[in-house]
């Protein structure tokens, strides 16, 4: 099957600094990635969507000058937290998709635990 | 009124029992339903999807869907301690770049 990486997989960080989260379809061209934010015990929250080429599209509620999401190629979509801040530690969860098909061919990646300190 | 919802357990049988997941959902738009499986600080893995009303069957799994009663359910058949686990069921309107909507999850625990 389809293969979604994420890195780091995990990743603490001191308040008020950035870190990047990569996620890479390695085996498929992904034309639309999607990240995720999971709090303990909570279910999966949608933050945006992205496609290659194009802005991303942010869910309400989410800042997108705190979250930057670049999606430059059809592996490759990075998650940006700016200014990190306690309340940003989660679980963060891309997953990605060929384009055409059924909803269930959402590949998901295996997460990135940040702790920001 | 969350757009679905799901009881977060936990759920705790012994190896063998027969499990039932639930889930209630208000969005008559949603045409896939899925259930995703999710180990601790793992990613979702998908187990089963279903496309409208009607029940699927793979291996020890079922799922069916109601859309009429817009209620859909996971059953376990001799459950084993490997299918201790989180699982969360998961809807979208329509193509695979369309947004998932994802219950909370149901913790599950099979007791040897």
């Amino acid at each position: 099957g389809a293969v979604v990486s994420q890195h780091p997989s995990w990743v603490i960080c001191k308040s008020g600094t950035s870190v990047k989260i990569e996620c890479r379809s390695l085996d498929f061209q992904a034309t639309t990635m999607f990240w995720y934010r999971q709090f303990p015990k909570q279910s999966l929250m949608l933050m945006a969507t992205s496609n290659e080429g194009s802005k991303a599209t942010y869910e309400q509620g989410v800042e997108k000058d705190k979250f930057l999401i670049n999606h430059a190629s059809l592996t490759l979509s990075t998650l940006t937290v700016t200014s990190a801040h306690p309340e940003d530690s989660s679980f963060y969860i891309c997953s990605a998709t060929a384009g055409q098909g059924n909803t269930y061919e959402q590949y998901f990646g295996p997460g990135t635990r940040l702790t920001v300190t | 009124q969350k757009e679905v919802e799901q009881d977060p357990g936990p759920l705790s049988v012994p190896e063998g029992a027969i499990v039932s997941l639930n889930c209630t959902y208000s969005n008559s738009a949603f045409q896939y339903f899925m259930w995703y499986r999710q180990y601790s600080r793992k990613g979702p893995e998908l187990l089963m999807y279903t496309y409208s009303s009607g029940n699927k069957e793979d291996g020890r799994f079922t799922a069916q869907v109601d859309k009429s009663s817009k209620y859909i359910s996971l059953f376990i058949r001799d459950s084993q301690p490997s299918d201790s686990a989180t699982y969360l069921c998961a809807m979208s309107r329509l193509s695979s770049a369309s947004k998932i909507i994802f219950g909370s999850g149901t913790r599950l625990s099979i007791r040897p």
